[in-house]
């Protein structure tokens, strides 16, 4: 059973627009979020976290919102660039260093 | 500071075989964990060890397993292996929790 989820296996942006990218979770107990970047033949890059304690969380153009209500993390890239085309994933854990990822999404950003 | 390191790099096996991937984590980091990616699974939870202790545990079936030495290098070896075992197997170290994983580049696992 998926406990994270991405739900859009690809995206597509121009560059110098927002990308965002959501994920959803089913665990309420889950405390700790991460975002990830792949490209491939590479191991993930990490991005910028967020605790449960917050609902955003900002670091140069990237910026993960939590919405604890709804269950949903979003990411969002300002402005894009094409060197931010690359796979990313979401990752949420409950107080320990067993993560759960999502499916990933395809992120594309045409100049 | 070096990465995490993760050797081999990449690895073909025939059905039946076994395989041991070795993966050194950052200085100071003493947890480990395993993750296997497939295409359209995303990131696999296998285990984590922390201090030579395996702490956490996916839903691998039991010919997956792995240990972790006093310098927290860690292994993780799979037996009889399976084509569907074909897969990047990734090793991610951090601090105590709650806190950010660091990956390696990954093993390419190949099964013929």
């Amino acid at each position: 059973d998926q406990q994270v989820k991405q739900n859009s296996p690809s995206l597509s942006v121009q560059e110098g627009r927002i990308s965002i990218l959501n994920c959803d979770y089913t665990n309420s107990m889950f405390d700790y979020f991460l975002w990830y970047k792949k490209y491939p033949a590479e191991g993930p890059t990490f991005l910028i976290s967020i605790s449960s304690i917050k609902d955003k969380n900002e670091d140069g153009r990237f910026t993960v919102f939590l919405n604890k209500s709804a269950k949903h993390l979003s990411l969002h890239i300002v402005p894009s660039q094409p060197g931010d085309s690359a796979v990313y994933f979401c990752a949420a854990s409950e107080a320990s260093n067993q993560f759960y990822f999502g499916t990933g999404t395809s992120l594309t950003v045409i100049p | 500071k070096a990465g995490v390191t993760q050797t081999p790099r990449y690895l073909i096996k025939t059905r039946g075989q076994q395989v041991t991937l070795s993966c050194s984590p950052i200085s100071g980091h003493r947890s480990v964990s395993w993750y296997q990616q497939t295409p359209g699974q995303g990131l696999q939870f296998l285990f984590e060890y922390f201090s030579e202790t395996q702490r956490n545990k996916g839903n691998f079936p039991g010919r997956f397993s792995g240990r972790q030495f006093s310098n927290s290098r860690s292994e993780m070896n799979v037996s009889t292996l399976e084509l569907g075992d074909s897969a990047l197997y990734l090793c991610a170290s951090s601090l105590p929790p709650p806190d950010t994983q660091y990956f390696g580049p990954g093993t390419r696992l190949t099964v013929l």
